[in-house]
């Protein structure tokens, strides 16, 4: 099948700094990806959605300029988490539709922020 | 507006015993449902979907679902457990986009 990863699959970053997360498509093109943020006890938040070659779509209630996504390939989507703060500090998880509505997800990166 | 529902926290089962794990829906049109069962620190894997068709939905590793469009639900379900089907499930539903429910965790007891 699909397959989609994610990199890195940890990061721990220090209060301030900025964070990228990288998700590719391996064996098939995406021109959408999705981004999601786990939360401890369970809940999976979509964030946003990544369309390659255009602006990002947020979900209401996420920071647009707080998580920068950019798809700047069909085959890359980034999430940078700027200025990070411990309240940012989170399973953060990407996807990409395949075919029949299905989506291939990433297996997820842990920031961590100290 | 779309939204799925999981109504319980976590689910227990001994081993070899029916499991159901419950899930509801809120979309206008047509349902897309789906299961997905995530393990820890991994992605999310597809089990089964509803997109038309049969009610009776079968999946990955012997689970099915049952699609019921009076009672807006989508309950997954497997006639024998395992331990090792002890995870995270997650309901989800959309098209173009999927919003899932706050996940059920299964877990099954030898």
């Amino acid at each position: 099948g699909a397959v989609v990863s994610q990199h890195p699959s940890r990061v721990i970053c220090k209060s301030g700094t900025s964070v990228k997360i990288e998700c590719r498509s391996l064996d098939f093109q995406a021109t959408t990806m999705f981004w999601y943020r786990q939360f401890p006890k369970q809940s999976l938040m979509l964030m946003a959605t990544s369309n390659e070659g255009s602006k990002a779509t947020y979900e209401q209630g996420v920071e647009k300029d707080k998580f920068l996504i950019n798809h700047a390939s069909l085959t890359l989507s980034t999430l940078t988490v700027t200025s990070a703060h411990p309240e940012d500090s989170s399973f953060y998880i990407c996807s990409a539709p395949g075919q029949r509505y299905e989506q291939y997800f990433g297996p997820g990166t842990r920031l961590t922020v100290t | 507006a779309q939204s799925v529902a999981q109504p319980e926290d976590q689910v227990n089962v001994a081993e070899g015993n029916p499991l159901t794990v419950k899930c509801t829906y809120s979309v206008s049109g047509n349902p897309y449902l789906f299961w997905y069962v995530q393990y820890p620190n991994r992605g999310l894997q597809f089990l089964l979907k509803y997109i038309t068709g049969d009610n009776l939905v079968k999946g990955s590793y012997g689970f099915e679902a049952e699609f019921n469009k009076s009672q807006t639900s989508f309950h997954l379900k497997k006639p024998s457990a395992l331990v090792s089907d002890s995870a995270l499930y997650f309901c989800g539903g959309g098209t173009d986009k999927l919003i899932f429910g706050t996940g059920t965790r299964l877990q099954v007891f030898p």
